[in-house]
């Protein structure tokens, strides 16, 4: 079974620019998750998709952090314009009801 | 809400030497306490966890973790470690009973020194 998959796993853009992200999900889990490691610091909760539903998004720090996850499947997390402190490496997780979270390996963006 | 305390950012030790990797939380309602471990360009791999019943949770690679209430902790161990548990290990937690937001510590890189 393939497991979380995440796209690109490295991005090094300009600051100003747009950059997106993909994760693919555990086929059938409904609960999809985005965090983010900003060097050096913990790992910190975006938001939380149930199906195609932003359940919490509590987590992402400002709108220029957009969020979607069409069809209930894949998800994206589009970033425009990025800044200097977007980067970070970018993880996405996927669980089905009240079971433990899988992760991806991350997208790590540089932002320059 | 809650929060973890991993007071070591850096643990070296010498392979085949037993270590400890300390987490504390800090809870108003009850958690589930998770092991994370981050090898090399790779993912976040579930290493154990606690959900309920034995406080004593063993889980892959020979680690174990110990989950104390009244201490709130819940610390990782292997008695004797090998170059290959070189990683980043993230002490996490989610409150019981509700939807998976895991809150992480910062992590403890655990160098294998041969």
């Amino acid at each position: 079974e393939a497991g979380v998959t995440q796209f690109p796993s490295h991005s090094v853009i300009e600051k100003g620019q747009t950059v997106t992200l993909r994760c693919d999900p555990i086929s059938g889990h409904d609960n999809l998750y985005w965090y983010r490691r900003v060097m050096g610091k913990e790992i910190k909760f975006l938001l939380h998709f149930v199906k195609e539903s932003k359940q919490d998004e509590s987590g992402m720090p400002n709108n220029r952090f957009l969020a979607e996850r069409t069809g209930g499947t894949y998800s994206t997390l589009k970033v425009q314009p990025a800044e200097l402190e977007d980067s970070g490496v970018y993880f996405c997780a996927s669980s089905q009801q009240y079971t433990e979270a899988f992760f991806g390996q991350g997208t790590r963006l540089t932002v320059v | 809400a809650q929060s973890v305390t991993q007071l070591d950012s850096q643990v070296p030790v010498f392979e085949e030497a037993p270590v400890e990797l300390r987490c504390n939380y800090s809870s108003s309602v009850s958690v589930y306490l998770f092991w994370y471990v981050q090898y090399p360009n790779q993912g976040l791999q579930l290493l154990l966890k606690y959900l309920s019943g034995s406080t004593l949770v063993k889980g892959i690679n020979g680690f174990e973790a110990e989950f104390n209430k009244s201490q709130t902790s819940f610390h990782l161990r292997k008695p004797s470690v090998h170059i290959s548990d070189t990683a980043e290990y993230f002490c996490a937690v989610i409150a019981s009973g509700g939807y998976q937001k895991v809150t992480f510590g910062t992590g403890t890189k655990l160098q294998v020194i041969p």
